[in-house]
């Protein structure tokens, strides 16, 4: 079955400066890949989301970018602000099938 | 319009008594997923629904949990007897899966604990 992993676990930024976290998987008919922010005690939101046949998508200050031949894909956060802190999970999913989550990562933007 | 709902959004239970959980996807979303979030941890998933198709129930941990989805709408997710392992928060998700958009969206959770 599909794994995903996700890198790193915890991730400290000044405000302003970008983050970049890393997610792997290892099922190649995975095709598409979401991206989620859970603040605390709340329910986890639809950030970005990307396609197999897309090599990167961009929205305001988040963009994702996808290598099918490696298998990773990667959320980038430029110019954080202290409201982007939250942990951010990512998810690899056969058209809208059994999503595997990967663990999360913990973003704390410092002001 | 209304989103995903979930009841109750908090339940205690004493060990070995049983459970049910509620959930109230988006009207004419046809996936309906459960997942379990323990403290700190990510989603593990726990059963997915499409359709009238048989469920894909490889997430579940024991054969003392089981869902249904009755009239392809509210589903129910099922904890038997009860173990303090199974304290976590539940949550609930719907797709529309319609045209390829997958986005799933999430419920507010039921958060469960075992003493």
């Amino acid at each position: 079955g599909e794994n995903v992993e996700q890198h790193p676990s915890t991730l400290s930024v000044q405000e302003g400066d970008s983050a970049v976290i890393k997610c792997t998987y290892s099922d190649s008919a995975s095709n598409y890949f979401p991206w989620y922010k859970q603040e605390l005690g709340k329910r986890p939101q639809l950030i970005i989301d990307i396609r197999s046949n897309v090599g990167e998508k961009k929205d305001q200050r988040i963009a994702v970018t996808l290598n099918k031949t490696a298998k990773h894909f990667s959320l980038h956060i430029t110019e954080t602000q202290p409201e982007d802190s939250a942990v951010y999970f990512c998810a690899a999913s056969y058209n809208g099938q059994n999503f595997v989550f990967g663990p999360g990562t913990r973003l704390s933007v410092l002001p | 319009g209304a989103g995903v709902s979930q009841s109750p959004s908090n339940k205690v239970t004493e060990k070995g008594k049983d459970v049910e959980l509620r959930c109230d996807p988006i009207s004419g979303h046809t996936a309906l997923y459960w997942y379990r979030q323990s403290l700190g941890q990510g989603l593990e998933f726990l059963i997915y629904f499409q359709g009238n198709s048989a469920p894909d129930k490889s997430g579940l941990p024991s054969d003392r949990f089981s869902a249904e989805r009755t009239g392809g709408s509210v589903s129910t997710l099922t904890i038997q007897r009860t173990q303090q392992e199974d304290s976590a928060v539940y949550l609930c998700a719907s797709s529309l899966m319609a045209s390829g958009n997958n986005e799933q969206f999430f419920g507010p959770g039921t958060r469960l604990t075992v003493l």
